[in-house]
């Protein structure tokens, strides 16, 4: 079937550290890749997206690179920041198998100064 | 554009009661999804909806719960009766049918906790 794997959080890390997220997924055909961010009390934020292999979806300082030999859309940031604390998700969209998101469970991200 | 709309906000009821959200897609979207997220399961598709009609219920968990899309710019999803171990936030998205990238839109969510 199809689905998403994320890394289990929380991940906690210092002002200006360096961020990955790692996401990986299986699907069935080819899917279209996206980042949502939730911020605290908030619904979810189209973050990035990449459509084909290759891709770099960029926004925010966030980049994510559509892997397709390694099923992989890992979300990096160079240096983050206290406001980049939230709940990320990774999800794919598959035209063939319906019009829904599937997401991976989230990622917490905890930024202290 | 105002986004997607939801209400209420916050919801507390009793166990038994019957429960209402609402939800206001963005104008001229065409897809419009009902999500469910808690702590134990995450995130969670119940349906959508495309052009007003029920596409895919499958996520539904059970009889209780029930949606409809009477027109193009407002959904309910009702649950009767409520039972404690619905206590979620239920989100609603939409998108455009001429979208490729399939980027849907969230509303702020409505938190439902059920005593």
């Amino acid at each position: 079937g199809n689905s998403v794997t994320q890394m289990e959080g929380p991940v906690t890390l210092s002002e200006e550290a360096f961020l990955t997220i790692n996401c990986t997924y299986t699907a069935t055909g080819y899917p279209s890749l996206f980042w949502y961010v939730q911020y605290p009390g908030e619904g979810l934020q189209l973050l990035l997206k990449a459509t084909k292999a290759d891709d770099k979806g960029s926004n925010k300082g966030f980049e994510a690179t559509y892997r397709k030999e390694t099923t992989s859309f890992h979300l990096e940031k160079g240096s983050v920041q206290v406001s980049d604390s939230a709940v990320y998700f990774c999800a794919l969209s598959l035209i063939q198998a319906g019009t829904a998101l599937i997401f991976g469970k989230g990622t917490t991200l905890s930024v202290s100064s | 554009d105002a986004g997607v709309i939801q209400s209420p906000r916050h919801e507390v009821t009793e166990m038994g009661q019957e429960v209402t959200l609402r939800c206001k897609p963005i104008s001229g979207h065409d897809y419009l999804f009902w999500y469910r997220q808690t702590m134990m399961r995450g995130l969670e598709l119940l349906i959508y909806f495309n052009n007003n009609v029920p596409i895919d219920d499958s996520g539904m968990p059970e009889d209780r719960f029930s949606a409809k899309m009477p027109n193009a710019s407002f959904s309910t999803l009702k649950i009767q009766p409520s039972e404690p171990r619905d206590s979620a936030v239920y989100f609603c998205a939409s998108r455009s049918g001429q979208s490729s990238y399939n980027e849907q839109f969230f509303g702020p969510g409505t938190r439902l906790t059920v005593l």
